[in-house]
């Protein structure tokens, strides 16, 4: 059963445009959120975080929004750029727990000229 | 500055051969992750290293599998007896401490082809 669910495989956004990326939760005991951004055979880059008490952090161009009670949150990226192109994962652990983080299955991004 | 890097950064292999997956961390990180990740899936926790020690290897798939770690630097995950299953990506990860106040760091991955 997965823990952690991103369930657009894909989305495709306009240059200049916001691309909105989506990720569901199912353990309430995750506090602890992360974005990776990987592009093709390199590993997963770090992009952004946020912990469980707060329900927005930013950074630069990224903004990651936090919903506790619907067990979702979201990336946004704004102005889109061509290199934001890749795959971003959401991932989540919880205080107690090895570290280990728990990840989506990802969401490609294209990001159209 | 260095980052995470790993080695072989492919490795094909016939089944039943025993494969040996290397990882440097970050100098100075002294927790270190291995991840697996399997064509179209997501990122699957394998093991983790606070200093040299593992305190939890539930994660292992199976008893095939087993990682240890040197001067709280290198290392390096076995693989005996490969499967066709075991074909996937390898990442290692490591950051400043463990928990969830670090993030992680990750290598470029091992590709691993088990033919």
């Amino acid at each position: 059963d997965q823990q952690v669910k991103q369930n657009s495989p894909s989305l495709s956004v306009q240059e200049g445009r916001i691309s909105i990326l989506n990720c569901d939760y199912t353990n309430s005991m995750f506090d602890y959120f992360l974005w990776y951004k990987k592009y093709p055979a390199e590993g997963p880059t770090f992009l952004i975080s946020i912990s469980s008490i707060k329900d927005k952090n930013e950074d630069g161009r990224f903004t990651v929004f936090l919903n506790k009670s619907a067990k979702h949150l979201s990336l946004h990226i704004v102005p889109s750029q061509p290199g934001d192109s890749a795959v971003y994962f959401c991932a989540a652990s919880r205080t107690g727990s090895q570290g280990n983080l728990i990840f989506g299955k990802g969401t490609k991004l294209s990001v159209k000229p | 500055g260095a980052g995470v890097s790993q080695s072989p950064s492919n490795k094909v292999t016939e089944k039943g051969k025993d494969v040996e997956l290397r990882c440097d961390p970050i100098s100075g990180h002294t927790a270190l992750y291995w991840y697996r990740q399997r064509l179209g899936q997501g990122l699957e926790f394998l093991i983790y290293f606070q200093g040299n020690s593992a305190p939890d290897k539930s994660g292992l798939p199976s008893d095939r599998f087993s990682a240890e770690r040197t001067g709280e630097s290198v290392s390096t995950l076995t693989i005996q007896r490969t499967q066709q299953e075991d074909s996937a990506v390898y990442l290692c990860a490591s950051s400043l401490v463990t928990g969830t106040s670090g993030a992680q760091y990750f290598g470029p991955g091992t590709r691993l082809l088990v033919l």
